[in-house]
C-alpha cells in the first residue's frame, strides 16, 4: 500500500539556517504531495502542495519539488525563523481513492 | 468561510466507559475523514467518508470503534469501550470534491482524549 517516510526529528537550527526536511513515498498511479504544519497548540494547516511530477509547491518562504524519479517531496526553507518552529508533517493523496496518509513528523526547533 | 467545527475539545473517561465525537466539516466538503494522532506521531487514518457512504475504513478497530455520516454533513466518532490506548487527539477533516480529486484537506481543532 501507499506509505510516507519522513527524516527522524528533531531538527534544531540557528535563525537564518539552511533548512531540509526529507520526504520519501511509495504510491500506485499519480498521488498529490503535501506538507502540512502543526505550530504550538494549534491544529494541522496546509502548507503547501503539488499535484503532479515536477510540481513545485511554496509558500512562506517554503519550497517543495513534487520528483517522480526518485520518490520524493522534501521541504526547503533558505532562512528559518524562530517563527518556524513546529512539526511538519508530509502527506500523500491517492489519486484512486483519495486516501490521505500521513509520515511520521518532524519536529523543528529554531533557536535565536 | 467556517472552518471544521469538533466537539468537545477535550474528555476524560475511564477505560471500558464509552465516548462519541462530534464533526461538522466545511459547508459543501463531500469527503470527510477521521484520524487518532498519538503523541508524537503522525496523523492515522480512522475512516474515510464520501458523503454518506465509507470509503476506506480498513484501519478502523471496528470492534471497538464505529463511526458514521447519515446526511452526509456532520459526523460522529464512537468508542466503546475504551481502552488506555486509546488516549489520543482525534482529528476531523474535509475536502471538496471526489475523493480522487487533488484538492486539500482542512482539519479541525480537534478532540484530546485521555482514558484513565
Amino acid at each position: 500500500g501507499n506509505s510516507v517516510t519522513q527524516m527522524e526529528g528533531p531538527v534544531t537550527l540557528s535563525e537564518e539556517a539552511f533548512l531540509t526536511i526529507n520526504c520519501t513515498y511509495t504510491a500506485t498511479g499519480y498521488p498529490s504531495l503535501f506538507w502540512y504544519v502543526q505550530y504550538p497548540g494549534e491544529g494541522l494547516q496546509l502548507l503547501l502542495k503539488a499535484t503532479k511530477a515536477d510540481d513545485k509547491g511554496s509558500n512562506k518562504g517554503f519550497e517543495a519539488t513534487y520528483r517522480k524519479e526518485t520518490t520524493s517531496f522534501h521541504l526547503e526553507k533558505g532562512s528559518v525563523q524562530v517563527s518556524d518552529s513546529a512539526v511538519y508533517f508530509c502527506a500523500l493523496k491517492s489519486s484512486n481513492t483519495g486516501k490521505l496518509i500521513f509520515g511520521q513528523g518532524t519536529t523543528l526547533q529554531v533557536k535565536p | 468561510e467556517a472552518g471544521v467545527a469538533q466537539s468537545p475539545r477535550y474528555k476524560i473517561i475511564e477505560k471500558r466507559q464509552s465516548v462519541a465525537f462530534w464533526c461538522n466539516p466545511i459547508s459543501g466538503h463531500a469527503t470527510l475523514y477521521w484520524y487518532q494522532q498519538i503523541l508524537g506521531q503522525g496523523p492515522k487514518l480512522l475512516i474515510q467518508f464520501q458523503n454518506n457512504g465509507v470509503v476506506d475504513d480498513s484501519q478502523l478497530p471496528k470492534d471497538r470503534f464505529s463511526a458514521e455520516r447519515l446526511k452526509g454533513v456532520d459526523s460522529t466518532l464512537k468508542i466503546q469501550p475504551a481502552k488506555l490506548e486509546d488516549s489520543a487527539v482525534y482529528l476531523c477533516a474535509s475536502s471538496f470534491g471526489l475523493p480522487q480529486m487533488n484538492t486539500e484537506a482542512f482539519f479541525g481543532q480537534g478532540t484530546r482524549l485521555t482514558v484513565v
